[in-house]
């Protein structure tokens, strides 16, 4: 079965303190990543996705994520986390079952909160 | 450049009406998408389309119509709404299904209540 989990339901940070957020996924094949974050009244925002090639992912807003296939993990990092990264963040793989076409697959999401 | 639309943004039912959501993009997108977001569950596919004419049964499908007769516009229709349909509801859309072009835009959000 394709899936994704996000063991964390809430991550908190204090701002200038590096932050991950964890995800690890389980799909047949070579796995399509992605974040998407959610601001509070607000629709999903792509952050970063991993597709090929290098397993250091860098995305919008300074964030990055690691590609780890030996532990199926595709953890999001900051190296100094802001107060305005708090959000819900989702981990997304893609769906590789034929009849889904493309959609994705999300986790339950991780909520972030960064102290001042 | 709007993106995604969605309407209405919030919407409160009498469980057994009936009521349609639409999505509208203007984007040239030829996949489109309905997810559903329940607290401490994520986002779950309830239809999608993969150009215009057609469309999919995802992972929640029940209760749900949907239709795709404009390239742009995607409508998810619930013909008698129930209280377990209570959720908030997102349309996204994408340009193709080419590796790598998962990137959904995403619109708002629509806020629905069955009581």
């Amino acid at each position: 079965a394709q899936s994704v989990a996000q063991p964390e339901d809430q991550v908190n940070v204090a701002e200038g303190n590096p932050l991950t957020v964890k995800c690890t996924y389980s799909v047949s094949g070579n796995p399509y990543l992605f974040w998407y974050v959610q601001y509070p009244n607000r629709g999903l925002q792509f952050l970063l996705k991993y597709i090929t090639g290098d397993n250091l992912v860098k995305g919008s807003y300074g964030f990055e994520a690691e590609f780890n296939k030996s532990q199926t993990s595709f953890h999001l990092k900051k190296p100094s986390a802001l107060v305005s990264d708090s959000a819900l963040y989702f981990c997304a793989v893609r769906d590789m079952r034929n009849q889904a076409g493309t959609a994705l697959i999300f986790g339950k999401g991780t909520t972030l909160s960064v102290s001042s | 450049n709007a993106g995604v639309t969605q309407t209405p943004k919030f919407r409160v039912l009498k469980t057994g009406q009936s009521m349609t959501l639409l999505c509208a993009q203007d984007m040239n997108h030829e996949y489109m998408y309905w997810y559903r977001q329940d607290p401490g569950m994520g986002l779950r596919l309830i239809h999608y389309s993969v150009g215009e004419g057609t469309t999919a049964k995802g992972e929640v499908p029940d209760g749900y119509n949907v239709s795709r007769l404009k390239k742009q516009n995607f409508l998810l229709g619930l013909e008698s709404a129930a209280p377990s349909q209570t959720s908030v509801y997102f349309c996204a859309s994408t340009l193709s299904g080419a590796p790598g072009a998962n990137v959904l835009t995403f619109g708002a959000g629509s806020r629905l209540t069955v009581l």
